[in-house]
């Protein structure tokens, strides 16, 4: 089934750094792509999205391109924020044509002052 | 506009109790889900309703249940509840039929002692 990878473990890094998360997939039809992210206490908020190849979701400084070619849709972000902590999720859309969600485990994100 | 509304918040039910949980969807959503969402499984897919049909169901046991109203608010139900049913239950609705952006609400922290 489909399915989405995101690479391991926490990242920390210092306020005003370059953040990236990987995240790649796999899907047997054309998905929709989806970064989420989630405070703590709090579910999930929609960061960005993608409906199809090469379109760049963006917002609130972040940015991810869906690469058919290579099946990913990396999250980057150009000078973090301590605001930005949280965990970010990567998900997309079932192939069959519904709502379904497929999300990737999930990155920590620690930004330090 | 209200967001998507999840009650209760906070639960502590015993083993082999049965639980209902409630999510009410954004006003003119008619698209429910819902997740579990653990520290080792992460965001798994449980069932999708969308005008009072379930149309997708995850791998979860006959334990886990739901079903939508004529208003569009769902509630998900669980037997026979064991200990590694404790968990995030998220709730995400839709306004359309496929592919559409989900809103989560803040999820009902369940706790089986």
């Amino acid at each position: 089934g489909d399915s989405v990878t995101q690479m391991e473990g926490p990242v920390t890094l210092s306020e005003e750094a370059f953040l990236t998360i990987n995240c790649t997939y796999t899907a047997t039809g054309y998905p929709s792509l989806f970064w989420y992210v989630q405070y703590p206490g709090e579910g999930l908020q929609l960061l960005l999205k993608a409906t199809k190849a090469d379109d760049k979701g963006s917002n609130k400084g972040f940015e991810a391109t869906y690469r058919k070619e290579t099946t990913s849709f990396h999250l980057e972000k150009g000078s973090v924020q301590v605001s930005d902590s949280a965990v970010y999720f990567c998900a997309l859309s079932d192939s069959e044509g519904n709502n379904r969600l497929a999300f990737g485990k999930g990155n920590q994100v620690v930004v330090i002052p | 506009k209200a967001g998507v509304t999840q009650t209760p918040r906070y639960l502590i039910k015993t083993r082999g109790q049965q639980v209902t949980l409630s999510c009410s969807p954004i006003s003119g959503h008619r698209s429910v889900s819902w997740y579990q969402q653990t520290p080792g499984q992460g965001l798994q897919f449980l069932f999708e309703y969308f005008s009072e049909t379930q149309r997708n169901k995850g791998n979860f046991p006959g334990r886990f249940s739901g079903r939508q109203f004529s208003n569009s608010r769902s509630e998900m139900n669980v037997s026979t509840l064991e200990l590694g049913d404790s968990a995030l239950y998220l709730c995400a609705s839709s306004q359309g039929q496929t592919n559409t952006e989900a809103f989560f609400g803040q999820g009902t922290r369940l706790t089986v002692v």
